[in-house]
């Protein structure tokens, strides 16, 4: 799993899409954010191409699933309180299966 | 899906087993549980997972107890590269595709 770019600075309401790529033709893809102190919080997920549900803090955040292999995570408007690190990961399957997670972003929005 | 409890810290000499406890007293007949870690801020790491019975990889042993109300993930012979935070998840095959990861276990290896 392949995410880019690795870290970002934004200005409040300069949108940006996080990009996430996957090679092992997974079905599900996941996004996570990591804040200190919450753990790992789920925003998006997808079970295949263009079916997609949200997570546990989906507020501020869109995604689209045009292609199996692609899953980006698209800031319209950032604000400050989604300045975080941010995890793009996939499965085969989903009861059953592991996760395999890419590199991050830590993204800041001043 | 059910909720999970691990302590937040622990530490082990290096070369001993490191073994982090998970209590999961929820847990239904249909779920497994997972177990990853996360070394600084890279990805999540997939480590094991199982249903009832105990399970080994090259990596660790799991360790479910035959009511499935906790688990221990044991790394058998602790290194430093072990440093990380361990995180014990339990997922049904069905239902929501939400992971809660929670906030783990932090496992120190001590040199």
């Amino acid at each position: 799993v392949t995410q880019t770019p690795k870290f970002r600075v934004l200005k409040t309401g300069q949108s940006m899409t996080l990009l996430c790529a996957q090679d092992m033709n997974h079905e599900y893809m996941y996004w996570y954010r990591q804040d200190p102190g919450l753990g790992l919080r789920q925003i998006y997920y997808s079970m295949n191409v263009e079916v997609t549900d949200k997570g546990d803090v989906p507020e501020g955040y869109k995604v689209s699933r045009k292609e199996k292999r692609n899953f980006p995570l698209i800031l319209e408007s950032p604000s400050p309180n989604q300045t975080s690190l941010y995890f793009c990961a996939s499965s085969y399957g989903t009861g059953g299966s592991e996760q395999y997670f890419g590199p991050g972003t830590r993204l800041t929005v001043t | 899906d059910a909720k999970t409890t691990q302590p937040p810290s622990m530490d082990c000499a290096e070369g001993r087993a490191a073994n982090l406890p998970c209590n999961h007293s929820t847990i239904s007949g249909n779920e497994y549980v997972y177990w990853y870690r996360q070394i600084h801020s890279q990805g999540p790491q997939y480590i094991i997972h199982g249903l009832k019975n105990n399970e080994t990889n090259e990596m660790a042993s799991l360790i479910i107890t035959e009511d499935r109300k906790s688990s221990t993930l044991i790394l058998p012979h602790a290194t430093l590269r072990d440093t990380a935070v361990y995180y014990c998840i339990v997922r049904g095959l069905s239902g929501t595709y939400k992971y809660i990861f929670g906030t783990g276990t932090r496992l120190k290896v001590l040199a």
